[in-house]
């Protein structure tokens, strides 16, 4: 199985921060990594998906970079409706895997 | 627009089968291709992928679960179901259906829609 290892788990930041999360594979995956963002009680929402294309209906705040093993999602000015958990996930390959989560939170 | 609809006991004891059904509205299985997929969600292990099923039939599964999962699909009645067997406490989870898409733009493919989850809890 690939797995996904996100970093930080926790990431504290402030309206209007630039916040970066990163997401790592065990092995490549070319550019087969989505992004979703959770908030409580509610589904994951899908942001970002080939690593960085922009879902529809999603603000351009959000972007994401990277192939291979190694990738990025990045919100550049933070807002207070995105203090969510955001997760990756491996497209790649069955079984399909998703990081661990990065709850991002309010300072 | 479609929208996706688990349902399904919120209780199994152990070692029973639980059975889940994701109801589509707003599309139709039989004409639509997508691969609608069953993923679950617990504080201790995260997001986890049990399985799918394309609308055509053709299914994958988590070989961690080994043969535990079963998943089909009733054109009839726009549904798609899940089965896993042999239950135990760490079978309890929030259970999501989720639809996944193919991008022509990209050539990948992604969780576009999702269900709004069912908690189940596995106890006697």
């Amino acid at each position: 199985d690939i797995e996904m290892t996100q970093s930080p788990s926790t990431l504290s930041a402030s309206v209007g921060d630039r916040v970066t999360i990163v997401c790592r594979a065990s092995q490549s995956i070319t550019s087969y990594l989505n992004w979703y963002q959770q908030k409580p009680g509610d589904a994951p929402k899908l942001l970002i998906y080939a690593a960085s294309t922009l879902h529809s209906g999603v603000p351009s705040r959000f972007s994401g970079s990277g192939s291979g093993t190694d990738f990025t999602l990045t919100i550049s000015s933070l807002q207070p409706e995105d203090f969510a958990t955001y997760y990756c996930q491996n497209s790649y390959t069955i079984p399909l895997t998703f990081g661990g989560g990065t709850k991002v939170e309010l300072k | 627009q479609v929208q996706l609809q688990e349902s399904g006991p919120g209780l199994v004891k152990p070692s029973q089968t639980l059975s889940l059904t994701c109801t589509v509205s707003g599309g139709s299985i039989s004409t639509d291709t997508y691969y609608c997929n069953w993923i679950r969600q617990t504080a201790g292990k995260g997001l986890e992928w049990l399985g799918r099923i394309y609308t055509t039939g053709r299914t994958n599964h988590n070989p961690s679960l080994e043969s535990r999962v079963t998943i089909s699909v009733d054109t009839s009645k726009n549904q798609f179901s899940l089965k896993l067997t042999s239950v135990t406490a760490e079978d309890t989870a929030v259970y999501f259906c989720a639809r996944e898409v193919y991008g022509w733009d990209s050539g990948s493919w992604y969780f576009d829609l999702w269900g709004r989850g069912t908690l189940v809890t596995v106890s006697s």
